[in-house]
């Protein structure tokens, strides 16, 4: 299964924007491009995704490498409830089991 | 508009008792459902997924079984809880295009003790 990596944690102050980079070298072709974040004692819940375009949406921005081996979420101005583990993931196959990672814990700080 | 309920919320079990976890879906038809568990502190693991009535997929050896009875209610169950089985279990929903997101229910925390 292709994986991803990201960093542990981050910080931002509240208002500014936040770059969440996520690495995927082993990505496939057909492999969807998936974020979601956690807020705590929370079921995740979806952000956006994309798969080889760049996206928008009224949460966050997707803006994905040319060669699709990363991929970084956008948060245009980062306010204290959208402290939460953002987790990126790859989505395949026809079940589409998605395989969560560690995520990065992002903190907003007021 | 649909709708994912899991229940119990929370619940607390003696080591060797059986745990029963209910979700159901309202709104859709012939979704895909996954049962994930998060330890505490850790990530998600995906732990069954099904894609019909009685089509269940295991992920992860365990002492833990997932049934589908019908096509909108997904059961996890154990007929003994280790220590090992505390966590969050999370019942989410999924359509069949290889796009779109998960809907997740609002987890049932379980503590064994």
């Amino acid at each position: 299964d292709a994986k991803t990596t990201q960093p542990n944690s981050m910080e931002s102050n509240e208002e500014e924007p936040v770059h969440l980079p996520c690495n995927h070298s082993t990505i496939s072709g057909t492999d969807y491009i998936h974020w979601y974040r956690q807020l705590p004692s929370q079921g995740p819940e979806y952000v956006i995704h994309g798969l080889t375009s760049n996206v928008n949406n009224r949460m966050a921005s997707l803006a994905i490498a040319e060669d699709r081996k990363s991929s970084t979420l956008i948060l245009h101005r980062a306010t204290l409830r959208d402290a939460a583990v953002y987790y990126c993931i790859l989505v395949a196959g026809s079940a589409r089991q998605l395989t969560f990672g560690s995520g990065t814990q992002l903190t907003v700080l007021p | 508009s649909q709708t994912i309920h899991q229940w119990p919320a929370t619940l607390v079990q003696p080591v060797g008792s059986p745990l029963s976890l209910e979700c159901t879906v309202e709104g859709t038809s012939n979704p895909n459902l996954y049962w994930y568990r998060q330890a505490a502190g850790r990530g998600l693991q995906l732990l069954f997924y099904s894609i019909g009535i009685d089509q269940i997929s295991s992920e992860v050896p365990q002492n833990l079984s997932a049934s589908r009875p019908q096509d909108r209610q997904f059961i996890l169950s154990s007929k003994k809880l280790l220590l090992s089985d505390s966590g969050f279990y999370l019942c989410a929903w999924g359509g069949r295009a290889n796009t779109g997101e998960l809907f997740f229910g609002e987890g049932s925390r379980l503590t064994v003790l």
